[in-house]
């Protein structure tokens, strides 16, 4: 069965750069049908999509994170990432990584992390 | 970018009750249109996609409908673990791909 976790700091300082990382057991992120993606959720409000990979190196963003986004993949460890800079309080959220499937929609969700951004 | 309208945001219901909550999409999205349901302190979980098919595992009392611009979800009989935030997203596009901004079914 298909298992996401996110992992990484809980706490950021403004202007700095957040990072996390998602590791995915039970299937392997190598896999041609599937794209790999980060959403986040503000505490008490919407889901908003982040962006997503293909190992192949295929990268879909959010124009709306003006460039902020940098996500990779790490074939070695299962494992892809993202990083966002120059954060601000707007930032703060709930982290998740999950799977778009072969159907294109997100079939598999990490737990969440809570990611806050106060200095 | 496509944006995704619900209705309603808050809807109160009571076990055993039908209810549809409703999602309108900017443009026509080919039916590309998933539902997730989100518990409390929960990762969402997709219940519907391309619009009209059940997830596996989903119950049967969910049930979505709608095309081109206009799309429901439908709970025929309400449970109790059904009352949570229900979310659509359209991914006719992941240029991006957006979500509704939720509708919160409370018991009444």
């Amino acid at each position: 069965q298909l298992q996401l976790q996110e992992s990484g700091p809980g706490l950021v300082k403004p202007s700095e750069t957040l990072s996390l990382t998602c590791t995915v057991s039970g299937g392997s992120i190598s896999s041609a049908s599937y794209y790999w993606a980060w959403i986040r959720q503000p505490p008490g409000k919407g889901l908003e999509w982040i962006g997503s990979i293909h190992y192949s190196g295929s990268i879909y963003d959010n124009p709306s994170l003006k460039s902020r986004v940098t996500i990779s993949l790490d074939t070695s460890k299962n494992q892809f990432s993202l990083r966002l800079s120059s954060v601000t309080a707007a930032d703060t959220a709930i982290y998740y990584c999950a799977r778009r499937g072969s159907r294109y929609y997100l079939d598999s969700w990490g737990q969440g992390t809570l990611v806050t951004v106060s200095s | 970018d496509i944006q995704m309208t619900q209705s309603p945001s808050t809807l109160s219901a009571s076990v055993g009750d039908r209810v549809t909550i409703t999602c309108r999409a900017s443009q026509s999205i080919n039916n590309y249109l998933a539902w997730y349901q989100q518990r409390p302190g929960k990762a969402p979980k997709v219940l519907i996609y391309k619009a009209s098919s059940l997830e596996s595992g989903v119950p049967s009392r969910f049930s979505g409908s709608g095309s081109g611009t206009e799309f429901t979800l439908t709970i025929s009989s309400l449970q109790v673990d059904d009352f949570a935030t229900y979310y659509c997203q359209q991914y006719d596009s992941y240029s991006p791909t957006t979500f509704g901004q939720g509708t919160k079914l409370e018991i009444k």
